[in-house]
């Protein structure tokens, strides 16, 4: 399955506690995307990320949450001290650059529960 | 601010049936895609456009992008049980250090047998 993959697909986590959500991307693809859905919202951006580099993190909260994507291994976004209201599915997405175009795929998504 | 409004929110029909859904903004994109998702997974890309007034057909499906990249629309023609789901449009600017794909809220279509 060559497809962009999460995990874990289910996470919970009491208040305070960190929250760390993986994302590989589609073989080839150097782009990747984090996304957040909150019950009855659309998929909100949040960070963009080239390998070692973060392009765009205007969607990201300031504080608490971080991402990375290192040279070797997943992409990652970590969630500091975890809060009820960061309980959202969590999305991954890849893309390559094909001229102008970046194509997103998107992954299955990490359902992050905070009791 | 960009934003995408779809609508309708809520569509339920019968089987063979024809519907379109649509998808506006008053700013302009550089793509706009198309994406269905079902419960508890994440969306699955249907289209892409890039030109305006471009059309786009994937089997009883047809996609167009407005001539000034602002709107788009899905028709499905004679829906099936199987194109129930949530239907979201994705617009995209790139350029810099843009990559982001503005996404609408969605219109959740349920196809009755």
């Amino acid at each position: 399955n060559a497809g962009v993959m999460q995990n874990p697909r289910h996470l919970v986590r009491r208040r305070g506690q960190e929250a760390r959500l993986r994302c590989s991307p589609m073989k080839g693809h150097s782009h990747v995307y984090w996304y957040r859905q909150l019950p009855e919202e659309g998929l909100k951006f949040m960070v963009y990320l080239q390998k070692e580099n973060i392009i765009d993190e205007s969607g990201m909260p300031k504080e608490r949450f971080s991402a990375e994507f290192p040279k070797e291994g997943p992409s990652i976004l970590r969630i500091q001290q975890v809060v009820r209201g960061d309980s959202a599915a969590y999305f991954c997405a890849s893309s390559t650059n094909r001229g102008r175009i970046y194509e997103q795929y998107f992954g299955p998504g990490t359902r992050l529960t905070v009791t | 601010t960009q934003l995408l409004e779809q609508s309708p929110q809520f569509l339920s029909i019968q089987e063979g049936e024809n519907l379109t859904v649509y998808c506006n903004s008053s700013s302009v994109f550089s793509s706009l895609q198309w994406y269905r998702q079902e419960p508890g997974e994440g969306p699955v890309l249907l289209v892409t456009v890039v030109t305006g007034g471009e059309v786009k057909k994937l089997k009883r499906l047809t996609f167009q992008f407005g001539d000034a990249r602002k709107d788009s629309s899905l028709h499905i023609t004679a829906a099936q049980p199987g194109d129930t789901g949530l239907y979201l449009c994705a617009g995209g600017n790139y350029g810099g250090s843009q990559g982001n794909l503005i996404f609408g809220k969605g219109t959740k279509l349920s196809v009755k047998p």
